[in-house]
């Protein structure tokens, strides 16, 4: 089956650590996003790939950091120098058609820090 | 730039209702229009979208939206609640080369039996 997977599906980060979250898919979409979910906000977008070796900051970038070596994945590092990393994140992919494209979602991965 | 606004954060139905779900758009450009469903801890997933042609959508699961440009909305509806239509509910757009996804902030659709 074709899809979006990411891991893990829950993780716990001690206050100081960097953590990556895992996010491929099969679909062979060229385009990647990262987004985090927090509770009555909606999606916010963290970064975007249109293709590999090529991402951009969205409009929460700041403490992320992202690689785009492979078509397949997209993994995305929460550092240390996110104030507030306990959130949904959520991975998703897309042909882009001039913006009408439809971005396929995986399962989410929750961060909680201790 | 774009925005999205979602009226309700919460709306209850009794089962076998009629779900009316709002939402407004901005958009400098022309606008492609989306509704997500997200069940509790997982994704999202593409209930229906509007592109271009005709302006009302049918998409899964009964639910279909209108496009009304005059009004900037695309409110989602459906006949006939069911129970396992709980769940949170997002409007998005895009538009021109701009394939950037705004989201809203979600509506949570509660049916009661």
């Amino acid at each position: 089956d074709g899809g979006i997977t990411q891991s893990p599906k829950y993780l716990f980060r001690k206050e100081g650590q960097n953590v990556t979250l895992s996010c491929e898919q099969n679909l062979n979409h060229d385009a990647m996003y990262w987004y985090r979910q927090d509770p009555g906000q909606g999606l916010r977008l963290i970064y975007y790939s249109q293709i590999v070796n090529d991402f951009q900051k969205g409009d929460i970038a700041e403490g992320y950091s992202v690689s785009r070596e492979k078509k397949e994945s997209f993994p995305l590092t929460v550092t240390s120098a996110q104030k507030n990393p306990t959130a949904f994140y959520l991975c998703a992919s897309s042909t882009p058609s001039g913006g009408a494209d439809t971005q396929y979602f995986g399962p989410g991965t929750r961060l909680t820090v201790l | 730039a774009q925005s999205v606004t979602q009226l309700g954060s919460h709306v209850s139905v009794s089962e076998g209702a009629l779900v009316l779900l709002r939402c407004n758009y901005s958009s400098s450009v022309p606008p492609y229009l989306f509704w997500y469903v997200q069940y509790p801890n997982q994704g999202l997933q593409l209930l229906l979208k509007y592109t271009t042609g005709a302006t009302l959508v049918k998409g899964i699961n009964g639910f279909e939206a209108e496009f009304k440009k005059s009004e900037t909305s695309f409110h989602l509806t459906k006949p006939s609640a069911h129970m396992s239509d709980a769940a949170e509910y997002f409007c998005a757009v895009s538009g021109g080369s701009n394939y950037k996804l705004t989201f809203g902030k979600g509506t949570l659709l509660t049916v009661n039996p």
